[in-house]
């Protein structure tokens, strides 16, 4: 079974904090993925990976950054926090090119004060 | 550009079949639709993937007519435990989006 670990499942920072959202899966799969998750607005990408060193951005990537130094590992940066990036952050991993077929981590809640 | 759009919310009773809808007007012949299913507190998972036709599998049923503008995920027989939110995706490789749904609250009451 492929799993998606988040290193944290509820998180509380200050307004200009810089904060770290980590994201390791197990199944040596090429592609990641991180996305917020809002009521009303579903699940929006902010980044994705296709290869170790490699991001693309998405639909939302202003005020976020990424790193994969790693294959295994995703981290989603937030330079300096905001009180509009309070949400529900969720990593996924797909194997490559079936983008389509992704396995989520179990999210990241973090307020943001 | 490829986009999707499922109702917000469903309510349904146990036993029931329930049908949830995703209209995907635009989508490259070689594009799939693939549904999620989400519980609270817990990341989306899969349920089930097609192309073209009819897809089945021990959860549910996918239904893709000829013109792909849309798709139907079937949950037979449902019981209060199929209570979640329910995500379609299309990959537009074309557009090189990933575009999921905003999801359909189902409610399945007893």
């Amino acid at each position: 079974d492929v799993k998606v670990t988040q290193s944290s499942r509820y998180l509380v920072k200050r307004t200009g904090e810089k904060v770290f959202l980590e994201c390791v899966q197990d199944m040596d799969h090429e592609n990641m993925f991180w996305y917020r998750q809002d009521p009303g607005l579903g699940l929006r990408l902010i980044y994705f990976s296709y290869d170790v060193k490699m991001k693309e951005k998405g639909d939302i990537p202003e005020g976020y950054s990424v790193s994969r130094e790693k294959k295994e590992r995703f981290s989603l940066i937030l330079e300096s926090a905001s009180t509009n990036q309070t949400s529900m952050y969720l990593c996924a991993s797909s194997l490559s090119p079936k983008r389509e077929t992704q396995y989520f981590g179990p999210g990241t809640r973090l307020l943001v004060l | 550009l490829a986009k999707t759009t499922q109702p917000i919310s469903m309510d349904s009773y146990e036993g029931q079949e329930v049908n949830i809808t995703c209209s995907h007007n635009n989508i490259a012949t070689n594009d799939y639709i693939t549904w999620y299913q989400q519980f609270p507190s817990q990341g989306p998972r899969f349920i089930i993937q097609g192309y073209k036709t009819k897809v089945t599998n021990e959860v549910a049923s996918l239904f893709i007519p000829a013109d792909r503008k849309s798709s139907t995920l079937s949950l037979p027989r449902v019981s209060l435990s199929d209570t979640a939110v329910y995500y379609c995706l299309v990959v537009s490789n074309r557009d090189d989006k990933i575009i999921f749904g905003k999801g359909t609250r189902l409610h399945i009451l007893p």
